[in-house]
């Protein structure tokens, strides 16, 4: 069974933390997305990544970097948390720019 | 760039009823729309997608219609299941996938 496996389940951080999400991918995607989740404003996109070393931004960069060192691996980085980057984060990987993705099961982080 | 809307954003029916949830999206270049379903705890999974050559598609219980002309499309499920409750959501694809907000569907028993 094909997997998108984030490290995390929940997390509870302090502001001004430097915060890592991980995600690993076993079925060869090229590409890897990461998304947050909030109530009411569904998926917005962060960064993604079509290739290793490759990155690019979504629509609120702001405050996250990315790191894709491995075809199976992308990190999402917090450089500083701040209690409104509370939410539920998800990673998706896909095959081609043409198809649909496969979700991790979220990572649900906690800013106080 | 693109921007998917999704109506309604909480849906109850009686288990054995119909459901259906529409979504609108406005770059006419967009060629692929997938649904997921979100399950409490979970993360969302495909149930079902349509690419912009086809009008509709079927999988058992769950259909997915397009009308590229007036660029909407809806997913319908037929004899609803208390176990069909979940979040579901719309996409659209062009160079990277829009979202909509999310229908929350209760199916009573």
């Amino acid at each position: 069974d094909v997997k998108v496996t984030q490290s995390s389940r929940y997390l509870v951080k302090r502001t001004g933390e430097k915060v890592f999400l991980e995600c690993v991918q076993d079925m060869d995607h090229e590409n890897m997305f990461w998304y947050r989740q909030d109530p009411g404003l569904g998926l917005r996109l962060i960064y993604f990544s079509y290739d290793v070393k490759m990155k690019e931004k979504g629509d609120i960069p702001e405050g996250y970097s990315v790191s894709r060192e491995k075809k199976e691996r992308f990190s999402l980085i917090l450089e500083s948390a701040s209690t409104n980057q509370t939410s539920m984060y998800l990673c998706a990987s896909s095959m081609t720019g043409r198809n649909g993705y496969t979700f991790g099961s979220g990572t649900r982080l906690t800013v106080v | 760039g693109e921007n998917v809307e999704q109506h309604p954003s909480t849906l109850s029916v009686q288990e054995g009823d119909s459901a259906v949830i529409k979504c609108t999206y406005s770059d006419s270049a967009s060629n692929y729309f997938p649904w997921y379903k979100q399950e409490l705890g979970k993360g969302p999974q495909l149930i079902i997608d349509i690419r912009s050559n086809v009008g509709e598609k079927k999988d058992q219980r769950i259909a997915v219609t397009l009308n590229k002309t007036a660029k909407h499309f809806s997913l319908h499920i037929t004899e609803t299941q208390p176990e069909d409750s979940a979040v579901y959501f719309c996409a659209a694809l062009i160079n990277d996938m829009r979202f909509g907000a999310g229908t929350r569907l209760t199916v009573k028993p």
